[in-house]
């Protein structure tokens, strides 16, 4: 079976560094992605990883270890916009199936 | 289009009625995804089309639930004998080839059984 975990919330303070963790058990890997969903709105994509290493994007980076069946996103220089929940999703089935983890809702306060 | 729409936004229906539900995938996007979002939850998936073709339907949770995109295009979510459990918010989403390029959702339908 698939298997993604996810810390459920996390809380951080404008301006700081937050890291959100991701560990997956699954059959089958063709990449690790990351959506950002706000509340009553759609997933928005990322970043996405298929080989170990940092992947970085403006205030967002990602990282990968596929040994571990590890991964995290890196926010820096938090905003109040960034409060949203953030789903970590695993590419299998040959890669045309992505598997969620349950997300992780930040709260990024004063 | 632009992006991915569907249609309705929110549908209220009464138990042990049927519903369809819309998605209009981006132009050109082969693939083509269903899933169910309960709230607080990490999306499921239901069902995956390649064109007209349905290639996997294994998360469809009973035979009530039917999906079908006989162009290739627009693709339809049809639930039979709505039951509460169904209640939840129902995302498409679409991409060019494999996921690998990753997907564009659409903002959903958020489905109501009362």
């Amino acid at each position: 079976g698939q298997n993604i975990d996810q810390p459920t919330e996390m809380t951080a303070t404008e301006g700081a560094i937050v890291q959100i963790n991701c560990t997956y058990q699954t059959s089958g890997f063709n990449g690790l992605f990351w959506y950002q969903q706000h509340a009553g709105e759609a997933p928005t994509f990322l970043s996405y990883n298929v080989l170990d290493g940092l992947e970085e994007k403006g205030r967002f980076s990602s990282f990968l270890s596929r040994s571990k069946g590890y991964s995290y996103l890196l926010l820096k220089e938090l905003q109040m916009k960034d409060s949203a929940s953030y789903l970590c999703a695993v590419l299998t089935g040959g890669g045309n199936k992505l598997t969620f983890g349950t997300g992780t809702q930040l709260k990024v306060e004063l | 289009g632009a992006g991915v729409s569907q249609s309705p936004r929110y549908k209220v229906a009464k138990r042990g009625q049927d519903v369809a539900l819309r998605c209009d995938p981006i132009s050109g996007h082969v693939s083509l995804f269903w899933y169910q979002q309960a709230l607080g939850q990490g999306p499921e998936f239901l069902t995956y089309f390649q064109n007209e073709a349905q290639l996997d339907k294994s998360g469809l949770p009973s035979d009530r639930f039917f999906a079908e995109r006989p162009e290739g295009s627009v693709s339809t979510l049809k639930i039979q004998r709505t039951q509460q459990e169904d209640s939840a918010v129902y995302l498409c989403a679409s991409s060019e080839v494999s996921g690998n390029y990753g997907y564009t959702f659409g903002s959903g339908t958020r489905l109501t059984v009362v």
